[in-house]
């Protein structure tokens, strides 16, 4: 199966460490986007990147939150001095740019993160 | 801003039983629209969609009709199966510039009982 992957699945931490997430797009796709879920929300849009720009970030995007996608494959998510509020799912999902048209965003499974 | 408010669950339906998933959308201009489904421990999936008015996506028997005049796009199925058990989420979709940001419901959560 060559879907988005994401690892790892889970990660408990304590409040003020460091955490990084990575994910792996489909190996075609150009776009790939980073989106944040709490429990009994929809999935929140983080930031996106063509290739290696990133090219949009949300005002949920915190300065203690990094995002780099180096070669315009694999990205990774680095949250730092993390805190309670950090607990969500953080979920990834890759597209393949056609057009300003709707382009199907394939989601990874997420990775759920745990602040204590 | 845009959103998408679509009805809390849980909805707890009896098998071959009728489905019924209301969403409505705020949005400045023509939104395409989504329905998308994430079943236990895996990632979103599309499910369905529609790009203009009265269109009607479907999908595996579900389907949902983009009505403008209410801004709504409800999703329906006609007989549930156990395996339906999942969370729905509505979504919207307005391109701007290229940018390609999603606009998500809170998830509604189907469980359907033998």
């Amino acid at each position: 199966d060559t879907g988005v992957s994401q690892n790892p699945r889970h990660k408990i931490t304590k409040r003020g460490q460091n955490v990084t997430f990575r994910c792996d797009p489909i190996s075609e796709h150009n776009r790939l986007y980073w989106y944040r879920q709490t429990l009994g929300q929809g999935p929140e849009f983080l930031t996106y990147f063509q290739n290696e720009a990133q090219l949009e970030k949300s005002r949920l995007l915190s300065d203690r939150f990094s995002a780099e996608r180096p070669k315009g494959s694999f990205s990774t998510l680095e949250i730092q001095r993390t805190e309670q509020g950090d607990s969500a799912m953080y979920l990834c999902a890759s597209s393949l740019l056609l057009g300003l048209d709707y382009n199907e965003q394939f989601f990874g499974p997420g990775t759920r993160l745990t602040v204590l | 801003g845009d959103s998408v408010t679509q009805m809390e669950g849980p909805v707890t339906l009896s098998e071959e039983a009728f489905l019924t998933i209301n969403c409505t959308y705020t949005a400045t201009g023509y939104p395409s629209l989504f329905w998308y489904v994430q079943y236990p421990g895996e990632g979103l999936q599309l499910l369905l969609k529609a790009t203009k008015a009265d269109d009607k996506g479907s999908n595996k028997g579900f389907e949902a009709t983009y009505r403008k005049e209410t801004t709504s796009f409800h999703l329906e199925k006609g007989s549930v199966q156990v395996s339906d058990s999942a969370v729905y989420f509505c979504a919207l979709f307005l391109p701007s510039g290229g940018y390609q940001k999603v606009t998500f419901g809170i998830g509604t959560k189907l469980q359907v009982i033998p």
